[in-house]
């Protein structure tokens, strides 16, 4: 299993959008909508933002949202906030009852 | 709520094995596949395997096994990982995460332990 491919790193200022792209194969991302999207601070335990591609769990904010198309699934933030600094990782599915994480992405709040 | 809380740091010497745990608490232990996951120094996340505590099956990634071993114990509702022959690319920290039954992401996660592989 080879880790998803995001980007090292997304920038924005305050109240704009940005999106954090996730590329697999037809093996993970492609072939099933079971992509989830966690946030984490430094020193910090992964947060749980998005899962199966775009549903949000009680308490996350509605500026989260996912989608996927192909063998590529993305995670886009509206109304950057400062508090959004952080990685972002995606992870999928990926067959056999095993997972597969993206590399991470750092969000710098500009 | 729920919690899952880990043991503390360890340091370990190279080809030691080292075991942390993870326990559960504020929902039914045996409803929620128990995952591992490690994270590098500076690098990201890596999924190693889950355990169902309801059975005992395990599952693991294929660069782990023969390494890992993955137990639970139902009646302390704990989870286990245990890694063996470390190396000092093993010095990474170690969470678990709960997923439910049949489910697929990782929506409650232990603070994570420090495993550090030095001779």
């Amino acid at each position: 299993q080879s880790a998803l491919t995001q980007p090292a790193s997304v920038s924005g200022s305050p109240g704009q959008s940005i999106t954090i792209s996730c590329t697999g194969t037809s093996s993970d991302v492609g072939n099933y909508n079971f992509v989830s999207w966690y946030q984490q601070h430094p020193g910090k335990a992964p947060k749980l933002m998005i899962y199966e591609g775009s549903e949000r769990p009680s308490g996350v904010s509605n500026r989260f949202s996912g989608s996927k198309s192909g063998n590529t699934a993305s995670l886009t933030i509206s109304g950057l906030q400062a508090e959004d600094e952080a990685d972002y990782y995606c992870c999928s599915y990926a067959g056999s009852f095993t997972f597969v994480f993206g590399g991470g992405t750092k969000l710098t709040v500009l | 709520q729920v919690h899952l809380v880990q043991s503390g740091a360890e340091v370990k010497k190279p080809g030691a094995s080292v075991k942390v745990s993870c326990k559960a608490s504020g929902y039914t232990f045996t409803d929620y596949y128990i995952h591992w996951v490690r994270q590098a120094p500076g690098q990201g996340l890596e999924w190693m395997g889950w355990i169902n505590p309801n059975s005992g099956g395990t599952n693991s990634a294929q660069r782990f096994q023969g390494r890992v071993t993955m137990t639970r114990d139902r009646s302390i509702s704990t989870a286990y990982l245990e890694l063996s022959s470390l190396r000092s690319d093993d010095t990474a920290v170690y969470f678990c995460a709960r997923v439910v039954t049949r489910g697929t992401h990782f929506d409650y996660w232990g603070q994570g332990t420090l495993v550090s592989v030095s001779s």
